[in-house]
């Protein structure tokens, strides 16, 4: 089956630190690979994604590569602001079969960045 | 615009009742969503609409039923929910199912059944 694992919060880190956050998949075929944020009390708004082996992307000073080697997708940050502090989803669809379409989300990261 | 719009925003809801959760979009997309999502959770797909046809229902109980009455529109009907399906309810949207479109979420109904 398909299946995301993301690194375990919650991520406490001080305001201009590097962030990263991991994130692993199982997927059967040719999956595209996405970032989520939501903010306390709101939906989740899409931060980056990729869509092919080696794509790269980035918003917002994020930025995270689809490595199908690894089968990885970690999420990183050069310096992280307090208003970066929400919940982090990695994610991905699939072609074919019943599930087309679906989105497999990982856990979830709770990410909290201090002054 | 990238906006998927919900009413209402926060639903209370007694067992025997019926209420409806609605959500919209008008930015072209074919393929929408429901997701219910308990608290630190991450969301878990409902149901899934492709071109105003149910796509996929995954193994929701009746007490949920879903409805697009055109592109832009799809509802949540609600009897006799228990309450366990408390939860935020969000709905999305993308161009297709096609697995390189991101869906875009809208901002919830924080559902609260007593």
């Amino acid at each position: 089956g398909n299946s995301v694992t993301q690194m375990e919060g919650p991520v406490t880190l001080s305001e201009e630190a590097f962030l990263t956050i991991n994130c692993t998949y199982t997927a059967t075929g040719y999956p595209s690979l996405f970032w989520y944020v939501q903010y306390p009390g709101e939906g989740l708004q899409l931060l980056l994604k990729a869509t092919k082996a080696d794509d790269k992307g980035s918003n917002k000073g994020f930025e995270a590569t689809y490595r199908k080697e690894t089968t990885s997708f970690h999420l990183e940050k050069g310096s992280v602001q307090v208003s970066d502090s929400a919940v982090y989803f990695c994610a991905l669809r699939i072609a074919g079969g019943t599930s087309y379409g679906k989105l497999t989300f990982g856990q979830g990261t709770i990410l909290t960045v201090h002054p | 615009d990238t906006e998927v719009t919900q009413t209402p925003k926060h639903l209370v809801m007694g067992m025997t009742n019926k209420k409806s959760l609605k959500c919209e979009q008008h930015m072209g997309h074919r393929a929408m969503y429901w997701y219910k999502q308990k608290a630190k959770k991450p969301p878990e797909l409902m149901f899934v609409y492709s071109y105003e046809k149910l796509s996929i229902n995954e193994s929701v109980p009746s007490r949920f039923s879903p409805e697009c009455p055109n592109s832009s529109l799809l509802n949540l009907h609600l009897h006799a929910l228990q309450p366990e399906d408390s939860a935020l309810y969000l709905c999305a949207s993308s161009q297709s199912r096609r697995t390189s479109y991101e869906q875009y979420f809208g901002p919830g109904t924080r559902l609260t059944v007593t």
